[in-house]
Formats: C-alpha cells, sequence, structure tokens
C-alpha cells in the first residue's frame, strides 16, 4: 500500500519568515495530494490540494509544488504568522481509490 | 448545513465495555471514513464505506465494527474495549470523486 513520510516533525519559525514542509510517497499511481492544518483540539481542514497533472499551485501565502519523478510534494507557507501555528498533514490518494494515506505531521510554530 | 457531525464528543469506558461512536453528513457524500488520531501517529484509518452499501478495512481495522446505515450515516462499534483504543476518533466525508475530505469535530475516547 502507500506511505507517506512528512519532515520535519517539528519547525520552529519567526513571524514573517518563509516555513517549508517536505513530504515524499511511495505508490507512483497516486495521484490527488492534500495538505490539511489542525489547530489544537480541532478537527483537521483541507487548506490546499493539487493533482498529479499540475506541478505547482499558489493560493495567497500557501503553494505546494510536486514532483512526480521524484515522489515527493512540499508545502511552503510565506510571510508566517502566529495564526499559521498548528499542525500540519500531508496525504496522498491512489487512482481509483477515495482513501487518502496521512504523513505523521508537521508541528509549525510561529513566534511574534 | 452541519457538514459532518460525530456524537459523543467525550467518552470515557472501562476495559471490556462496548460502545458506538455516530457520524452523519449532510452533503449527500457517497463516501465516509472512520479514522483514529494518536500523538506522533498521524491520522490512520479503520474502516472506509466508498459508497452506500459497501465497507473496506483500512490500516488498522482490527477491534473495531462499522456499519453504514444509510447514506447519511456510519458508525464504528467497539466491541470489548481495550486501552490501546484510546484515541481521538474523527469521522469524514467526500463525494467519492474529487477526493476532498471533511472531517467531523472527533470523539475523545478514553479506556481505562
Amino acid at each position: 500500500g502507500e506511505n507517506v513520510e512528512q519532515h520535519p516533525s517539528t519547525l520552529s519559525v519567526q513571524e514573517g519568515d518563509s516555513a517549508v514542509i517536505k513530504c515524499t510517497y511511495s505508490d507512483s499511481a497516486s495521484n490527488y495530494f492534500p495538505w490539511y492544518k489542525q489547530e489544537l483540539g480541532k478537527r483537521p481542514q483541507l487548506i490546499i490540494d493539487i493533482r498529479s497533472n499540475v506541478g505547482e499551485k499558489k493560493d495567497q501565502r500557501i503553494a505546494v509544488t510536486l514532483n512526480k519523478t521524484a515522489k515527493h510534494f512540499s508545502l511552503h507557507i510565506t510571510e508566517t504568522q502566529p495564526e499559521d501555528s498548528a499542525v500540519y498533514f500531508c496525504a496522498a490518494s491512489t487512482a481509483g481509490y477515495s482513501t487518502l494515506t496521512f504523513g505523521k505531521g508537521t508541528m509549525l510554530l510561529v513566534s511574534p | 448545513n452541519a457538514g459532518v457531525t460525530q456524537t459523543p464528543k467525550f467518552q470515557v469506558l472501562k476495559t471490556g465495555q462496548s460502545m458506538t461512536l455516530q457520524c452523519a453528513q449532510d452533503m449527500n457524500h457517497n463516501s465516509m471514513y472512520w479514522y483514529r488520531q494518536d500523538p506522533g501517529m498521524g491520522l490512520r484509518l479503520i474502516y472506509y464505506s466508498a459508497s452506500e452499501g459497501t465497507t473496506d478495512k483500512g490500516e488498522v481495522p482490527n477491534g473495531y465494527n462499522v456499519s453504514r446505515l444509510n447514506k447519511r450515516e456510519f458508525s464504528l462499534r467497539l466491541e470489548s474495549a481495550a486501552p490501546s483504543q484510546t484515541s481521538v476518533y474523527f469521522c469524514a466525508s467526500s463525494d467519492g470523486q474529487r477526493y476532498v475530505q471533511y472531517f467531523g469535530p472527533g470523539t475523545r475516547l478514553t479506556v481505562t
């Protein structure tokens, strides 16, 4: 089955800096890669996703890049703010199936 | 539009007791999922239902059973709770085609 590795497990940045979280996946048939943000005590919520026919997608301060050859994808957050502090999860879905395999998460701490 | 709802929010069980976690969605989604979330382990799929009338095992199904009662409702049952089942349980749903999953608020279960 699919295996998703996520790094780093924790990331501390100063407000205004950029943050990058990286994930690798094992199944070359995977074709959908979402990123979820989970604030303390809350449910995971989708913040951005990318499909395998696209190399990069941007939404205001967040962007995701996908390298299908290397089987890795990354989340980029620019101009970080304290409210960006949360746990971020990457995931991968395999073609023909509606299930997601999640990475173990990255705790992002943004200091004022 | 409530989205995905779960009951109860909190539950404490003694080892060997049984209980059912309830999940409902009002988005007319075909697919529904049950995950457990443990510290440092990300979200792990327990069972899923790709469409009404079908259920399938996920990554960690042992000790659990599920019922897709109708298109809206998907329940998770613990027949004989064990301390290893102490976790936060999330239900999610998707339309089964776009792969985007929407999560419920979670149930925090403690087994003593």
